[in-house]
């Protein structure tokens, strides 16, 4: 069963335009929530992570907005950029860590 | 600061013969570890992870099996090679097991032909 629900599988996006990317959990003991972004052929890297008990985190054009009581969480790119085209997985942490099953951006000039 | 380290980046094999990838972490002491393996577009299964030296975790029955013989080296190994085994694998540490972030090394990319 999967832990973290992600949506969606893949993603255009104009440059300039805004990103998101959903994930949704079950497991209340969760109370940790990464995201990381993953380039070809590379592994993935932290880019931000939210703790439950704040509905936002900004950090420059990346954000995280949090639902607690929907048990949902989102990440949204700004200004979207070519260079941000990759594969973004959400997480969840709490006794276990569990990846979301990833989302391919794609950001067209 | 911590680094993270896995060899070889890529590796052709021919199914049935062996395999060991290693993963070493640098700059922490007593690391979690774990091994991942993602299928082209596809997400991250876990496949084993250690909390320390000699102590292995499996989470999918598969053809592979996982060694810790130090504490910051983590082998991924299989007598032979299935064709299905092809795939990126990633090794990842972390400071405990109920941790909040896993740091991931480069990758390894095996094709199995």
């Amino acid at each position: 069963q999967q832990q973290v629900k992600q949506s969606p599988q893949s993603l255009i996006v104009q440059k300039g335009g805004i990103s998101i990317i959903n994930c949704a959990y079950e497991n209340t003991a969760f109370d940790y929530f990464p995201w990381y972004q993953q380039f070809p052929g590379k592994g993935p890297a932290l880019l931000i992570a939210i703790r439950p008990d704040v509905s936002e985190k900004k950090e420059g054009r990346f954000t995280i907005s949090f639902n607690k009581s929907a048990k949902q969480f989102s990440l949204h790119i700004m200004d979207s950029q070519p260079g941000d085209s990759a594969t973004y997985f959400c997480a969840a942490s709490g006794n276990q860590f569990y990846f979301g099953t990833g989302t391919s951006l794609t950001v067209i000039p | 600061s911590q680094t993270i380290h896995q060899w070889p980046a890529t590796l052709v094999q021919p199914v049935g013969s062996p395999l060991s990838l290693e993963c070493t972490v640098e700059g922490t002491s007593n690391p979690n570890l774990y091994w991942y393996r993602q299928a082209a577009g596809r997400g991250l299964q876990l496949l084993f992870y250690s909390v320390g030296i000699g102590q292995i975790s499996s989470e999918v029955p598969q053809n592979l099996s996982a060694s810790r013989p130090q504490d910051r080296q983590f082998i991924l190994s299989s007598k032979k090679l299935l064709l299905s085994d092809s795939g990126f694998y990633l090794c990842a540490w972390s400071t405990s097991w109920i941790s909040y972030e896993q740091y991931f090394g480069p990758g390894t990319r095996l094709t199995v032909t």
